[in-house]
């Protein structure tokens, strides 16, 4: 059975910095581009990040580019999003996505003072 | 970017009717487009890849249809656990987007 469970969200404050999981299992890790999406409380769905499946492609959507690092670890199932200067319209529910019909269940991450 | 336009914002249907809900392409995604469902508290559901392929595990009633800029998913015979938030997304060109959502519910 397919699973992606993120880890790593919580309360941060402005221009601070967090570091997102996603635990793999279930399937060839390895073999699969990875996505992280987010959703801000009650809004809509955003493509934050994109990475091959060898870690060797990295795409970022404009509103995170330079803020936020996308990367993997193939040898531990693991997706990654290195998050920094915060912002408070980056509050949202983060999802890993093996594209397109597996989704975690999201973490939350809040960014307020 | 590509813009996508769903509509209804909100469609109030009864059980058993018929569901049409539209997303509408600012220019061509060929047929790169997914319609997703989400409940509250959820996350997304893929309904439908590639315009019109159901995806695994989901029933027929779901069907998606269109190219280029102008699809539809079709909902026939509403069930109870139909009534959601609906997404169509693209993934022609990046950044990938999501419309803005349906909102499906009983009337």
């Amino acid at each position: 059975e397919v699973q992606l469970v993120e880890s790593g969200g919580g309360l941060v404050q402005p221009g601070g910095s967090l570091r997102l999981s996603c635990s793999a299992s279930g399937f060839t890790f390895s073999s699969y581009n990875m996505h992280w999406v987010r959703q801000a409380p009650g809004k809509g769905l955003e493509y934050v990040s994109i990475i091959n499946n060898n870690g060797g492609s990295t795409t970022y959507a404009d509103s995170v580019k330079g803020r936020f690092t996308i990367s993997r670890d193939n040898s531990k199932n693991t997706l990654y999003l290195q998050m920094s200067s915060l912002k408070a319209e980056d509050t949202a529910v983060y999802y890993c996505v093996r594209p397109y019909d597996f989704w975690g269940q999201g973490t939350l991450v809040t960014v307020s003072s | 970017e590509i813009v996508l336009t769903q509509s209804p914002a909100t469609l109030s249907l009864s059980l058993g009717e018929r569901a049409t809900l539209s997303c509408r392409a600012s220019q061509s995604v060929n047929n790169y487009l997914a319609w997703y469902q989400q409940k509250p508290g959820q996350a997304p559901r893929l309904l439908i890849y590639d315009a019109s392929n159901r995806a695994t595990g989901i029933p027929a009633r779901f069907s998606g249809s269109g190219s280029g800029t102008d699809f539809t998913l079709t909902i026939n015979s509403l069930e109870p656990e139909d009534f959601a938030v609906y997404y169509c997304q693209q993934r022609n060109s990046w950044p990938y987007t999501f419309g803005q959502g349906t909102k499906l519910e009983i009337k």
